[in-house]
């Protein structure tokens, strides 16, 4: 099956433990991006990639980091510098210069 | 900076056609997306409008106007799957996306 894979669904830490979240992609799409999305709100971008060790910041990048180690996995730390973790990620990839993005089905992290 | 626009919630009933309108401010993009996100799920792509004019695909038609910094999705025969929330979403220069805030459609019987 061709498709994005965010593991786990749901995700719960403690105040001050950095957390990773994973994104494996099999669609060999270039691009891929991490959203953070809060209860009514629009996506905001955190990061994005559009190739192999390469990666930008996006609109909310301050306490998280990414890695690009290869084109079928981008993943994200939530680091204890970021002082409202709780939210909905969502990671998505795209094609090169394309218009659609393809969403993975999305980790809910809580931060107790 | 880039910035979107829409409305927060829009109602209708079932069979009826609704209208989400999408205003931006941006010094450059390629063209305006529209995504569905049903609730606890994943944003899924609609449509998308590179040029100016109307894309039509099935039930959903998406609308772009370049000069009047504008565009908007229009929904026909409202069924009530078609209950989620609304993105529309510029692809930028720097090859990445703006969301707009979404908006809520409520379909009711």
């Amino acid at each position: 099956d061709g498709g994005i894979t965010q593991s786990p669904k749901y995700l719960f830490r403690k105040e001050g433990q950095n957390v990773t979240l994973s994104c494996e992609q099999n669609l060999n799409h270039d691009a891929m991006y991490w959203y953070r999305q809060d209860p009514g709100q629009g996506l905001r971008l955190i990061y994005y990639s559009q190739i192999v060790n390469d990666f930008q910041k996006g609109d909310i990048a301050e306490g998280y980091s990414v890695s690009r180690e290869k084109k079928e996995s981008f993943p994200l730390t939530v680091t204890s510098a970021q002082k409202n973790p709780t939210a909905f990620y969502l990671c998505a990839t795209a094609l090169a210069g394309d218009n659609e993005q393809f969403f993975g089905p999305g980790t809910r992290l809580t931060v107790l | 900076g880039q910035s979107l626009e829409q409305p927060s919630e829009v109602t209708a009933v079932e069979g009826a056609i609704v209208q989400i309108n999408c205003t931006y401010q941006t010094s450059g993009f390629y063209g305006l997306s529209w995504y569905q996100q049903h609730d606890g799920g994943a944003p899924t792509f609609l449509s998308y409008n590179g040029l100016d004019g109307l894309e039509e695909t099935g039930r959903f038609s998406s609308f772009l106007s370049r000069s009047d910094s504008y565009g908007y999705l229009l929904l026909q025969e409202l069924q009530m799957k078609d209950s989620a929330s609304y993105f529309c979403a510029v692809l930028n220069y720097g090859q990445n996306f703006v969301f707009g805030p979404g908006t809520r459609l409520s379909v009711l019987p």
